[in-house]
């Protein structure tokens, strides 16, 4: 979806090392989802803000994770340090506002292999 | 048990069938209902969005909900190789396109052979 960029597309790194996961929305949302998807356990919800603010954060799995939405445009979801278990598709949407009539929109997410 | 059940597939059919996708769920909170279909290597894009209980047709696509039953559906008409993809549920307690959870079935993988 040309409203939401994401970066790299591909990333394969070892284990131990600290990956780095870019959203950029190019069209006008209000609200940003980072989502993890795998075969076993399908698309499950890691984070999302609403106004750079974040509201639930309560599917990051453990402390090696964490986001940050420093503008209304941009975020970031960091992974340190890594582990071969965090190996998924890594996907970012983006929302409306509140009670908007805006549905979400997907990149084409982040693959990432971990060693 | 999961809040939403998808039976994964994989689902073959011959070009020009009726398909049949479903979803089950266990949350009588859920009020939102959407289908997104996902080629491969791709993001998931909206497909079809209903409210409640009842049916919406849009072309080929026919998403039902039945509440009661707390099963939801999506047909697809005529089927094309073009509409080979996993097919995702997903539904939300409130409205799902902003600050609701959306939470996902795993998904259905459909082949649709010429």
């Amino acid at each position: 979806d040309a409203g939401v960029i994401q970066s790299p597309r591909h990333e394969v790194t070892e284990m131990g090392q600290e990956v780095t996961l870019r959203c950029k929305l190019i069209s006008g949302h209000n609200s940003l989802f980072w989502y993890r998807q795998t075969m076993m356990r399908g698309l499950e919800l890691l984070i999302y803000f609403n106004n750079n603010v974040p509201i639930d954060d309560s599917g990051m799995p453990e402390d090696r994770f964490s986001a940050k939405m420093p503008n209304a445009s941009f975020s970031t979801l960091k992974i340190q340090p890594s582990e071969p278990r965090d190996s998924a598709v890594y996907f970012c949407a983006g929302g409306g506002t509140i009670n908007s009539n805006q549905p979400q929109h997907f990149g084409d997410g982040t693959r990432l292999s971990i060693l | 048990q999961k809040e939403v059940e998808q039976d994964p597939g994989p689902l073959s059919v011959p070009e020009g069938a009726i398909v049949s996708l479903n979803c089950t769920y266990s949350n009588s909170a859920f009020q939102y209902f959407m289908w997104y279909r996902q080629y491969s290597r791709k993001g998931p894009e909206l497909l079809m969005y209903t409210y409640s209980s009842g049916n919406k047709e849009d072309g080929r696509f026919t998403a039902q909900v039945d509440k009661s039953s707390k099963y939801i559906s999506l047909f697809i008409r005529d089927s094309q190789p073009s509409d080979s993809a996993t097919y995702l549920c997903a539904m939300s307690a409130a409205y799902g396109g902003a600050t609701n959870k959306l939470i996902f079935g795993t998904g259905t993988l459909l082949a649709v052979q010429p």
